[in-house]
């Protein structure tokens, strides 16, 4: 079946670049997510990419996308401690409808 | 985007017992999906809610159990039945327009804790 896989941590200095990395075995996948949890909240949606592109930029967030490898990047340019966060990337599941996570990149960030 | 709501925020419940969840949309929406977070885990789909119909539930996720109802567009409730403290978990409520980019948001989410 589908699987989405992530590190773990990524610890980084404030105004430092964070890149958080996470691969997926679905070569169908039409768009890929990546979701932010912070301590006792819900998933925020963060951005998404359409399969058919390798860039997306939006504002201090960067998503590139390898489609032969099947590797998805999240990069968060000058990291604030605020950033801190659980970060998720997403794939569908076979059926187009529900999302299959990743573990989950604990990312923290020290002044 | 959508704003979901879920009631109630936590709960602390004793074994055996049923709690429901309560997962309010403010537009209607295509799909709705109930998924649980284990302490320090991902996230996992239980079921996607139809409305008018039965649930559509995951492997490992049986309807006795987590009896699902999904009565017009903008409403669902996830019950957890004859609770046992495996069942302590985030509950979180999800849904879909099924517009450009298929983005789902997500509701704050339900603590459930039994004891």
């Amino acid at each position: 079946g589908e699987d989405v896989e992530q590190s773990l941590f990524l610890s980084v200095r404030e105004g430092d670049s964070s890149v958080i990395n996470c691969t997926y075995t679905d070569s169908s996948s039409t768009y890929l997510y990546w979701y932010k949890q912070e301590p006792g909240a819900g998933l925020q949606l963060l951005t998404y990419i359409f399969s058919n592109m390798d860039m997306k930029q939006d504002q201090r967030l960067t998503v590139l996308l390898n489609k032969k490898d099947k590797h998805l990047s999240l990069r968060i340019a000058d990291t604030q401690t605020g950033d801190s966060a659980i970060y998720f990337c997403a794939d569908h599941n076979q059926a187009g409808t529900a999302l299959i996570f990743g573990k989950g990149t604990t990312l923290s960030v020290s002044s | 985007s959508a704003v979901i709501s879920q009631k109630p925020s936590r709960d602390i419940c004793q074994r055996g017992t049923s709690l429901t969840i309560q997962c309010q949309v403010d537009s209607q929406v295509t799909m709705m999906f109930w998924y649980r977070q284990q302490p320090g885990q991902s996230l996992t789909l239980i079921a996607t809610a139809n409305q008018g119909s039965e649930a559509t539930y995951e492997s490992g996720f049986v309807i006795d159990k987590f009896p699902i109802s999904r009565p017009n567009l903008t409403f669902s409730t996830l019950t957890v039945s004859n609770m046992s403290p495996e069942d302590s978990s985030i509950y979180l409520c999800s849904a879909t327009r099924g517009e450009k980019g298929n983005e789902q948001y997500f509701g704050p989410g339900t603590r459930l804790t039994v004891t």
